[in-house]
């Protein structure tokens, strides 16, 4: 079963330029997820997709970051303009849904991470 | 809301040695408990949770993790380290009925020779 995809690796680009984030989330997985990790830092979820719907985006900077997952499929983050701060590791995941009225008991699949380094 | 804490930064040890790393969590409702590791340069993978049931939890790696409700507690154990095992250790939490992980900030565990 192939895991979770995700482009580039490694990103280097300045303050005030833009960069995007695709991921591919496991076939099925009807939850896809991002999460920034800074450097020493647990991961901090960005947003939450369900299909194409988004169920939890309160930590996105909205202001400069944006995400969709057009088809309920893949995804991809945009960072415009990018800070210093924005300096991280932007992790995708995916999660399988359970049957109707089952809960998720909250196993996320992980991506390598795309490391972005804003100079 | 849920926090989680491990307090431990970075925890070096010998091979074969034992080791434990530690996680205490906060929450006003039932949670589910897990143990992520994130090997260098790769994503996270989930190394054991607990959900109900007892509550000693056996992983993957032979890892091992016990839950303790009255201390808040879910650290993590291993009776014999190996080279290998050297990685970044996450803690995390969600709430019952929900899919929202909250992590903690890491434990780097450093194996050895």
């Amino acid at each position: 079963e192939a895991g979770v995809a995700q482009s580039p690796r490694y990103k280097i680009i300045e303050k005030r330029q833009s960069v995007a984030f695709w991921c591919n989330p496991i076939s099925g997985h009807a939850t896809l997820y991002w999460y920034q990790q800074i450097l020493g830092q647990g991961p901090k979820l960005l947003i939450q997709f369900q299909n194409n719907g988004v169920v939890d985006d309160s930590q996105l900077p909205k202001d400069r970051f944006s995400a969709e997952r057009l088809k309920g499929v893949d995804s991809t983050l945009k960072i415009q303009p990018a800070k210093l701060e924005d300096s991280a590791v932007y992790l995708c995941a995916s999660s399988l849904d359970l049957p109707s009225g089952g809960t998720n008991t909250g196993e996320l699949f992980f991506g390598e991470g795309s490391r972005l380094t804003v100079l | 809301a849920q926090s989680v804490t491990q307090l431990d930064s970075q925890v070096p040890v010998f091979e074969e040695a034992p080791v434990e790393l530690r996680c205490n969590y906060s929450s006003s409702v039932s949670v589910y408990l897990f143990w992520y590791v994130q090997y260098p340069n790769q994503g996270l993978q989930l190394l054991l949770k607990y959900l109900s049931g007892s509550t000693l939890v056996k992983g993957i790696n032979g890892f091992e993790a016990e839950f303790n409700k009255s201390q808040t507690s879910f650290h993590l154990r291993k009776p014999s380290v190996h080279i290998s095992d050297t990685a970044e250790y996450f803690c995390a939490v969600s709430a019952l009925n929900t899919d929202k992980l909250i992590f903690g900030t890491g434990t780097r565990l450093q194996v050895f020779p």
